[in-house]
């Protein structure tokens, strides 16, 4: 298995413009989640998916669109991108049988974003 | 809001010390909390998950505590090597009835020197 996988890895946007970061998984996941990690702190989730066709907001999701219309792929939109979204964005996966206390999330190498 | 604070945010020690990373959260009700590695320019790699039941889990030289009701987590590193050297991050899931949204520290950056 590939795991998480991202593309591009890095790139560096002007204001203004748009773009989407790619995520895929083939580990048949359920779950997917987009992060995002300023320099020195920690991880803020920006949206997440609980199964193909179903997203919802997480901590910090004005700017940014998902979508999951497949269970492998959960790419996300930046639409009109500002400087402050320069930042890394890491994409996550995990698997949700039940309610349950949880398993734990794989996460991709990455994309480093700088909006100039 | 679940809020999680790390101590130190930086640690550096000689090679073969034993060493200790604090992890507090503010919500005690959670499902469960893990620690993670990362290394400079990469993505995150999953150490330990303590289920929110349990009060320590161990893999070779890494020992993580739990004590939900103080709202607490202790990463144990015994022996450290330079290759121990990278970012620790602490996250722990809440008491959410959907998804299984993570709610993560700051991280303690670790160097390890030979």
């Amino acid at each position: 298995n590939a795991g998480v996988t991202q593309t591009p890895k890095f790139r560096i946007l002007k204001i203004g413009q748009s773009m989407t970061l790619q995520c895929t998984q083939d580990m048949n996941h359920n779950y997917m989640y987009w992060y995002r990690q300023d320099p020195g702190m920690g991880l803020k989730l920006i949206y997440y998916s609980v199964g193909a066709g179903i997203t919802d907001k997480g901590e910090v999701p004005n700017g940014y669109n998902v979508s999951r219309s497949t269970t492998e792929d959960f790419p996300l939109r930046l639409e009109l991108a500002a400087p402050s979204q320069t930042s890394v964005y890491f994409c996550a996966s995990s698997y949700w049988a039940a309610v349950s206390e949880g398993t734990t999330q794989y996460f991709g190498p990455g994309t480093r974003l700088l909006v100039l | 809001k679940q809020e999680v604070t790390q101590i130190p945010a930086a640690l550096s020690v000689p090679e073969g010390e034993n060493l200790v990373l604090n992890c507090s959260f503010t919500d005690s009700a959670i499902y469960n909390l893990q620690w993670f590695r990362q290394d400079p320019g990469k993505g995150l790699t999953s150490l330990l998950l303590i289920q929110s039941s349990q009060r320590e889990q161990t893999s070779g030289r890494l020992n993580a505590s739990l004590d939900k009701s103080s709202g607490r987590s202790t990463l144990y590193i015994a022996a450290s090597q330079p290759g121990d050297s990278a970012t620790y991050l602490c996250a722990v899931r809440a008491g959410e009835t959907s998804g299984s949204r993570l709610t993560f520290g700051e991280g303690t950056q670790l160097t390890v020197n030979p």
